[in-house]
């Protein structure tokens, strides 16, 4: 089956940067994804990674190490509208990679 | 605009009802999913389906129902047999891309409390 690690909770303040790890045990791997959500709301993706290596996308950007089974999600330049959950996420073999298995979330919260 | 719509926004149930979740997509994705949120927990998957009149058990299956008689929609029946039925429910929609990974889309979720 498939496992995902990431702390329950991380504060910052506004302009640092924070890093939300994730390790992962799976039977098979197709890529780590990264969603957040906002309290009460709809989770939205964030970025995928397939291969190793980092992947910006403006202030957020994501990593993966497949031989660690490891990534991270880099926030820079902290805003207040960055306090969410963030899961990280990975497609599960057991269902032909048709469907995700997700951490328990990390929720951030950033303070003025 | 597309997206996922998900009714009603809170649910309230009687124990021993059944009750219905709606879901519709107008995103043409072929597969849809049901995951269930709990505080402090992650998304546990309840049922998913990759096409119409096709679904899957997910890990949690016990004491839900679903149907896929179309594409565009793919509704939860939460029944009177599931023990703890409150939690926040959340319908998502992916297109199938084989080996390209195609990524979720959720609708804003149905918060169900038992009284």
């Amino acid at each position: 089956g498939q496992s995902l690690e990431q702390p329950s909770e991380v504060t910052a303040v506004e302009g640092a940067i924070v890093q939300i790890n994730c390790t992962y045990q799976t039977s098979g791997f197709y890529g780590l994804s990264w969603y957040q959500q906002h309290d009460g709301g709809a989770p939205t993706f964030l970025s995928y990674n397939a291969l190793d290596g980092l992947e910006e996308t403006g202030r957020f950007s994501s990593f993966l190490s497949r031989s660690d089974s490891y990534g991270y999600l880099l926030l820079q330049e902290l805003q207040m509208k960055d306090s969410a959950s963030y899961f990280c996420a990975v497609r599960d073999a057991n269902s032909g990679y048709s469907t995700l298995t997700f951490g328990k979330g990390t929720m951030l919260l950033v303070s003025p | 605009d597309g997206g996922i719509t998900q009714s009603p926004k809170y649910l309230f149930r009687k124990e021993g009802q059944n009750v219905t979740l709606s879901c519709e997509q107008n995103l043409n994705h072929d597969a849809m999913y049901w995951y269930r949120q709990d505080p402090g927990q992650g998304l546990r998957l309840i049922y998913y389906s990759q096409i119409v009149n096709d679904f899957q058990k997910g890990d949690i299956a016990e004491g839900y129902s679903v149907s896929r008689e179309k594409k565009e929609s793919f509704p939860l029946t939460v029944t009177s047999a599931q023990k703890n039925p409150t939690a926040f429910y959340l319908c998502a929609s992916s297109r199938q891309g084989g080996s390209v990974y195609t990524e979720a889309f959720f609708g804003q979720g149905t918060r169900l409390t038992v009284v």
